[in-house]
C-alpha cells in the first residue's frame, strides 16, 4: 500500500507570500497520476493539479506542481487570500486504486 | 454543466446498513468516459477513497472496506449508489460522491458532490 506524507501539517503565511507544499511516497508514484486538491471549510475538494504539473482548469497561475517518483511539491507562488485551505495529494494506481495524503493546512499568520 | 448530489439518512444506528445515492445531471453516467466514485471524510480528517463503479457495472473497492461496501447503478434514474454494512462509529464521516475521468486529466475527481454527514449511533 502506498502512503502519502504531506509535510507540514500547517504552514502559517502571510498574504504575498510563497508557500511550498510537500508530498512524499512510500513507493514511487507515476507523475500522470499524481493530483492536488484545495478544500475549504464545509466545502468538497477541487481539483487544483493533474499529472503532478499540469493546472485544472479555472486554477490561477501562482499555482503550479512539480516532482516526480517519490517527491512531489506544490507551490503557490504569491498567496492570496482565498488560497488559505486545507491541500491534499491524491494518487493513483497501487493498492487501494486511490490514497490521499493526510493534507496541510495553510493557515493565515 | 455536470452536477453530482448525495442524499440518504444522516442517522444510522451502529451494526446497521448505511445507503446513500448520488443524483448526476449534466452528463449520463452510462457514457463510457467516466468512473463514478464515493469518498468519505471523517470530521477533521483525510479523505478515504470507498470505491467506483464504471458504465458497464463493473466495480473496484478499496480493500480495507471490501468485505461491506457495494456500489450500484440505477441509469435509468442516472444514480449511482453505495450500501456500507454492518456500520460503527468508526463510519461516521461526510460522504462524498465523485466524477472520475478516465481521460485527461485521468485519474482525478471533478466534480464532486457537496457531501452529505452520516452519523452512526444509537
Amino acid at each position: 500500500e502506498i502512503v502519502l506524507t504531506q509535510s507540514p501539517g500547517t504552514v502559517s503565511l502571510s498574504p504575498g507570500e510563497r508557500a511550498t507544499l510537500s508530498c512524499r511516497a512510500s513507493q514511487s508514484v507515476s507523475s500522470t497520476y499524481l493530483a492536488w486538491y484545495q478544500q475549504k471549510p464545509g466545502q468538497a475538494p477541487r481539483l487544483v493539479i493533474f499529472g503532478a504539473s499540469n493546472r485544472a482548469p479555472g486554477i490561477p497561475d501562482r499555482f503550479s506542481g512539480s516532482g516526480s517518483g517519490t517527491d512531489f511539491t506544490l507551490t503557490i507562488s504569491r498567496l492570496e487570500p482565498e488560497d488559505f485551505a486545507v491541500y491534499y495529494c491524491q494518487q493513483y494506481g497501487r493498492s487501494p486504486l486511490y490514497s490521499f495524503g493526510q493534507g496541510t493546512k495553510l493557515e493565515i499568520k | 454543466q455536470v452536477q453530482l448530489e448525495e442524499s440518504g439518512p444522516g442517522l444510522v444506528k451502529p451494526s446497521q446498513t448505511l445507503s446513500l445515492t448520488c443524483t448526476v445531471s449534466g452528463v449520463s453516467i452510462s457514457s463510457g468516459s467516466y468512473y463514478w466514485t464515493w469518498i468519505r471524510q471523517p470530521a477533521g480528517e483525510g479523505l478515504e477513497w470507498i470505491g467506483r463503479i464504471y458504465a458497464s457495472g463493473s466495480t473496484n473497492y478499496n480493500p480495507s472496506l471490501e468485505s461491506r461496501v457495494t456500489i450500484s447503478a440505477d441509469t435509468s434514474k442516472n444514480q449511482f449508489s453505495l450500501t456500507l454494512t454492518s456500520v460503527t462509529a468508526a463510519d461516521t464521516a461526510v460522504y462524498f460522491c465523485a466524477r472520475e475521468r478516465i481521460v485527461v486529466p485521468a485519474a482525478t475527481f471533478d466534480p464532486w458532490g457537496q457531501g452529505t454527514l452520516v452519523t452512526v449511533s444509537s
